[in-house]
C-alpha cells in the first residue's frame, strides 16, 4: 500500500542537531524525498535519495535510509532559525508516475 | 531560468462556481502534477500530465478536471465548487518522470465561500 508517516512537531534550540524520521510502507518504492515548505510558499526539494543507498549528505543536511525498517530520517546539523518550517518525506516508485508525501513534520527552531 | 508559475495567487468564488487554476512549468519540462493541500488531508495528489496525456489520476470526483496543453502549460478546473475546496493548489514540473524530485510552483490559494 501506499503510506508515508512522519510525527507532526519537532523542536530544537538553535544550534543543536534536528532529526525528522519518516516511515514509508511500500518497498517497491524507487526514490525518497525531503522536500521543505515555508509559509506561503510551495514547497523546495531539498535532496533525494536512490533506493539502493544508505546514506547521503550534502552540507548540513544528512539523509539515513533503513530499507529494512522502510526508514527514512534527515539530520539537519546546526540548526538554524531560518530553518523553521515543514519539512515533507515523499516516495516515488519508477513508472509510478506519481509522488507520495507525508503529512509533514513542523520544525521549531528556539533562538 | 524561470521557475514553476501559477496563477492567479489567490482566488475567492463561491459555491456552485466553475474555477480555472494555471501552471507554466519550467522550460523544458514536459510533465506536471497537480497536488491539493489542505491542513486536515496533506498533499493530495490529483493528476499528472506528460505530453499532453494524463499518465495518472488521484481520487477526486469528476469536478476536477485537468489538460496540458502542447507547450506543456497546464490547467486544472474544479467545477461546482464546495466549501471543501478551499485549498492551496500545487503544481509541480519536471522534465519526464519524477525521478530526481519536483520543482514547484508557489500555489494557488483557493477560498470558497
Amino acid at each position: 500500500g501506499e503510506d508515508v508517516e512522519q510525527s507532526l512537531f519537532l523542536s530544537v534550540r538553535e544550534g543543536d542537531s534536528s532529526v525528522i524520521n519518516c516511515t514509508y510502507t511500500d518497498s517497491s518504492s524507487t526514490y525518497l524525498y525531503w522536500y521543505k515548505q515555508e509559509p506561503g510558499a510551495g514547497l523546495q526539494l531539498l535532496t533525494y535519495i536512490f533506493s539502493n543507498m544508505d546514506m547521503k549528505q550534502d552540507q548540513r543536511l544528512t539523509v539515513l535510509l533503513n530499507k529494512k525498517d522502510k526508514h527514512l530520517s534527515l539530520r539537519i546539523a546546526d540548526t538554524q532559525t531560518g530553518d523553521s518550517a515543514i519539512y515533507f518525506c515523499a516516495e516515488t516508485y519508477t513508472g509510478g508516475f506519481k509522488t507520495i508525501f507525508g503529512a509533514g513534520t513542523r520544525l521549531f527552531v528556539k533562538a | 531560468k524561470a521557475g514553476v508559475t501559477q496563477t492567479p495567487r489567490y482566488l475567492i468564488k463561491t459555491r456552485g462556481q466553475q474555477v480555472t487554476l494555471s501552471c507554466s512549468p519550467i522550460s523544458g519540462h514536459r510533465s506536471v502534477s497537480w497536488y491539493q493541500q489542505t491542513p486536515g488531508q496533506g498533499l493530495q495528489f490529483l493528476f499528472e500530465y506528460f505530453s499532453e496525456t494524463q499518465r495518472n489520476k488521484g481520487n477526486f470526483p469528476g469536478r476536477f478536471s485537468g489538460r496540458q496543453f502542447s507547450n506543456s502549460r497546464s490547467e486544472m478546473n474544479v467545477s461546482t465548487l464546495e466549501l471543501g475546496d478551499s485549498a492551496l493548489y500545487l503544481c509541480a514540473s519536471y522534465p519526464d518522470q519524477a525521478n530526481y524530485g519536483y520543482t514547484f510552483g508557489s500555489g494557488t490559494r483557493l477560498t470558497v465561500v
